[in-house]
């Protein structure tokens, strides 16, 4: 079962920012947040990852809270294009020993983005 | 740079036919590779992985089954296609820790 919860769907506005909120009060100290993004039809597009701090990258921004139980995707100026399942997934580093470093996806939340 | 290719992009099978599936990545050595299957409104379910070539791991039972005869070719197989097996099935590779995924294979069995 996924680790994390995600609220099933969301609407947002072009132009505007958009947060995606995702719960993960289990981590473990060693696991990372990771967010991917689905396009109907197409293969999982990788978008951010974090541990503690928060991340930024020419896409997005990850912010973790302090406790590390919960995170935000910030998509900062959503266009039509980011229309898409996005998935909050947590996984050991693969460093670890016995991980296999394979991802545990939920059902993410629906983002729609409209005009 | 990396690139990660899969084919067929879309497949239409009978009942009991064999499968083939192919992904490939350039750009990289020894990867970490990663078989998925996607079933319908449904997430992915990890199927295989492989930390190098003739080396694979199996994570759930089924009639499938992998093959890497290459550093950098993974295939996915199977003798006679349930219609279970009708799916979204995703090659994927690991680099530093982030696993980046190909374009798919959508199977339909009938």
């Amino acid at each position: 079962d996924a680790k994390t919860t995600q609220p099933p769907s969301m609407d947002c506005a072009e132009g505007r920012a958009a947060n995606l909120p995702c719960n993960h009060s289990t981590i473990s100290g060693n696991e990372y947040v990771y967010w991917y993004r689905q396009i109907h039809s197409q293969g999982p597009q990788y978008i951010i990852h974090g541990l503690k701090n928060n991340e930024t990258n020419e896409m997005a921004s990850l912010i973790i809270t302090e406790d590390r139980k919960s995170s935000t995707l910030i998509l900062p100026h959503a266009t039509l294009r980011d229309t898409a399942v996005y998935y909050c997934i947590v996984r050991v580093a693969y460093r670890v020993r016995g991980s296999q470093g394979n991802l545990i996806f939920g059902k993410g939340t629906k983002l729609s983005v409209k005009p | 740079s990396q690139t990660i290719h899969q084919w067929p992009a879309t497949l239409v099978q009978p009942v009991g036919s064999p499968l083939s599936l192919e992904c490939t990545v350039e750009g990289t050595s020894n990867p970490n590779l990663y078989w998925y299957r996607q079933a319908a409104g449904r997430g992915l379910q990890l199927l295989f992985y492989s930390v190098g070539i003739g080396q694979i791991s199996s994570e759930v039972p089924q009639n499938l089954s992998a093959s890497r005869p290459q550093d950098r070719q993974f295939i996915l197989s199977s003798k006679k296609l349930l219609l279970s097996d009708s799916g979204f099935y995703l090659c994927a590779w690991m680099r530093e820790e982030t696993q980046y995924f190909g374009p798919g294979t959508r199977l339909l069995v009938l």
